[in-house]
Order: C-alpha cells, then sequence, then structure tokens
C-alpha cells in the first residue's frame, strides 16, 4: 500500500514555507524523506522513528506521528535549490520503503 | 568515497532483445534495492537484497525480470525478452542496518 502524499505539487517564491504530508494505512516503524531533481536520483534527506521525534536539516524539518502514520515535511524560508518532488518512503518491520506518490515543489525568485 | 555505480547509463535496444543492468553498492553495505521509476507508477520496487541473499522479489513484475547478486560487491537486473512497456528509470540504491538508502544515477532504458 503506497503512501499518500499531499499536496500533489506546490508553487512558492522564494522565502515563502510549505508543508508536504505523507500518509500511511500501515503501521511504521520509520519515515524516510527524499528529493529528487529532474533527471537526477533521489537524495536522502532525513529519516524519522517512531516515537513522534522531529529533525531538521537546515530549514528543512519533518514530524512523525506514529499513532495516525503520518509524517510531515516543513520547508521554511524556501530557496530556489529546494524545487524538486519530495518522496516520503515509509517503512514497517522490514528493511524495504514504500515510497509514496511524490509532491513535486518548484520554488520560484 | 565512490557512491553506488549503475551502467550503462544509457539503454536503447529493440523490444524481444536481452537488457541487462548492472549495479556495484557502496563498499560495506549490506543491502541493495532495485527500483524502477516511471511518470504514471512513480518508484516502485523490485527486489531488494540482504547479505547477497534475495530477500523480497514481490514487485518484480513478471518472469522476464531477474536480479542476481553474486556476491558483496555486485548485482544484475535482467529482462528477458524485453518489451516497450518496460521502459523505465532503473535505479538501485544500497545500504546498510539502521541507515538511509544510498542511490545510483540511474540506467534510463527505452526498448523500440
Amino acid at each position: 500500500q503506497q503512501p499518500v502524499q499531499s499536496p500533489q505539487a506546490v508553487i512558492l517564491r522564494e522565502g515563502e514555507d510549505a508543508v508536504i504530508n505523507c500518509s500511511s494505512s500501515k503501521a511504521l516503524y520509520s519515515v524516510h524523506w527524499y528529493r529528487q531533481k529532474h533527471g537526477e536520483a533521489p537524495v536522502f534527506l532525513m529519516i524519522l522513528l517512531k516515537g513522534g521525534e522531529q529533525k531538521g536539516h537546515e530549514k528543512i524539518s519533518a514530524s512523525f506521528n506514529e499513532k495516525k502514520q503520518q509524517s510531515s515535511l516543513y520547508l521554511t524560508a524556501s530557496q530556489l535549490s529546494y524545487s524538486g518532488t519530495y518522496f516520503c518512503g515509509t517503512e514497517g518491520n522490514t528493511d524495504k520503503l514504500i515510497f509514496g506518490t511524490g509532491t513535486r515543489l518548484q520554488v520560484f525568485p | 568515497d565512490a557512491g553506488v555505480i549503475q551502467s550503462p547509463r544509457h539503454e536503447v535496444t529493440e523490444m524481444g532483445q536481452e537488457v541487462t543492468l548492472r549495479c556495484k553498492p557502496i563498499s560495506g553495505h549490506n543491502s541493495l534495492f532495485w527500483y524502477r521509476q516511471t511518470m504514471m507508477r512513480g518508484l516502485e520496487l523490485l527486489i531488494y537484497f540482504n547479505n547477497n541473499v534475495p530477500i523480497d522479489d514481490s514487485g518484480m513484475p513478471e518472469d522476464r525480470f531477474s536480479a542476481k547478486m553474486p556476491n558483496a560487491s555486485f548485482s544484475t537486473l535482467k529482462i528477458q525478452p524485453s518489451e516497450p512497456r518496460d521502459s523505465a528509470v532503473y535505479f538501485c540504491a544500497s545500504s546498510s542496518i539502521n541507515q538511509p538508502q544510498h542511490f545510483g544515477d540511474g540506467t534510463r532504458l527505452s526498448i523500440l
């Protein structure tokens, strides 16, 4: 069961904030976030383990609510370099990740 | 450190031909994953190996697809015979325990 991401697409001006959500119908052990630029491979951003922790990477942070089986990615004061497609990958009790539907983010000057 | 290395980067071949994609994982990583990415279906896991042993191949589309990992530093994904609907970008990724997956640059496959 593929996690569902929302919104499907976001358009921002530089400096604006955005939130990307990821919901799963299955119990989760962890959530992984990746960003993929056009024509390139997905690049790892962060992992969140169950426990509801929040992690940050520069101006990008994320939270994980294991009871609701949801994770959210927060992009603050967006930069042009943030443009790309964001994927959440959810992990149950195995090593494998099931990637979400993706959220396309475009940041304009 | 070298990342995950995939070859070829691009492959164009005719329907019915055999296609072999190759992957060299990051040294020390004990898990290897093969993904297929298309606009319609997104990023799909085809198969993954742990310590060179196939653990889950439930994502392999059909018998035309096969994957091997003869040693810790090499894996292949083979399609025989290939069909136009197999056209996609194929990624290989590797990881170690409780660590994130690192992706190779992918192989862009076009079946005519």
